[in-house]
């Protein structure tokens, strides 16, 4: 069965204390991997899609990476406003899109 | 464009009545997703419209959960008999159909309290 697990379940930073979030996944003929951002009470916002081992995507703050078995997502030197629950989700061979979810990672950065 | 609409943004209703969900995708997309959110939890599959064509419905989706798109545009998500464990988010998304750009987007959810 396919399976998505983000480690850790929350994550507490100093303002400029860079880290890392983890998504570990088995799935089956994976066709891509996406990391979204969602602030409470709202939708997830997309962030990145990785499609194959060894690709990296970078947005300011955040770089997401790719192997064949996880995906991390780099925060470097972390704002306030980045404080959310980052969600990891992954695409498998269903080529209907739909994703499966790991049950992400709350993220507090502290002034 | 704004973006995936759904409304109502918050819904409180008695057990066992039924309601309604709505969502309007991003206009150009043909790929329409529902899916539901508990606190703490990330977002689990319900159902996948391609155009107005029903393709896969998830084994969480009871008899008690319908959900239409007529003509490939909006689409409604209906739960009768609502039961306490209904409660939760219910986000849409829509995506483009393609080999390139597959990246859903989400609207803000209907979050639904059944008491």
């Amino acid at each position: 069965e396919d399976q998505v697990t983000q480690s850790p379940e929350a994550l507490r930073l100093q303002e400029g204390e860079s880290s890392s979030l983890n998504c570990s996944y088995t799935v089956s003929g994976l066709r891509g991997l996406f990391w979204y951002r969602q602030d409470p009470g709202k939708g997830p916002e997309f962030l990145f899609t990785l499609y194959s081992a060894g690709e990296e995507k970078e947005k300011e703050r955040l770089k997401a990476t790719l192997t064949k078995k996880e995906s991390f997502l780099h925060i470097t030197a972390p704002k306030p406003e980045d404080s959310a629950t980052y969600l990891c989700a992954c695409q498998g061979s269903s080529n209907t899109g739909k994703l499966i979810f790991g049950q992400g990672t709350t993220l507090q950065v502290k002034p | 464009d704004t973006g995936v609409s759904q409304d109502p943004r918050h819904k409180i209703t008695k057990r066992g009545q039924n309601v309604t969900f709505r969502c309007d995708p991003i206009s150009e997309h043909n790929r329409l997703y529902w899916y539901r959110q508990t606190l703490g939890q990330g977002p689990e599959f319900l159902t996948y419209f391609q155009n107005e064509a029903q393709l896969e419905k998830s084994r969480l989706l009871s008899d008690r959960f319908s959900a239409e798109r007529p003509k490939g545009s909006f689409s409604t998500l209906e739960i009768q008999r609502t039961e306490q464990g209904d409660s939760a988010m219910y986000l849409c998304a829509s995506s483009p159909q393609g080999a390139g750009n597959t990246e859903a987007f989400f609207g803000q959810g209907t979050r639904l309290t059944v008491v």
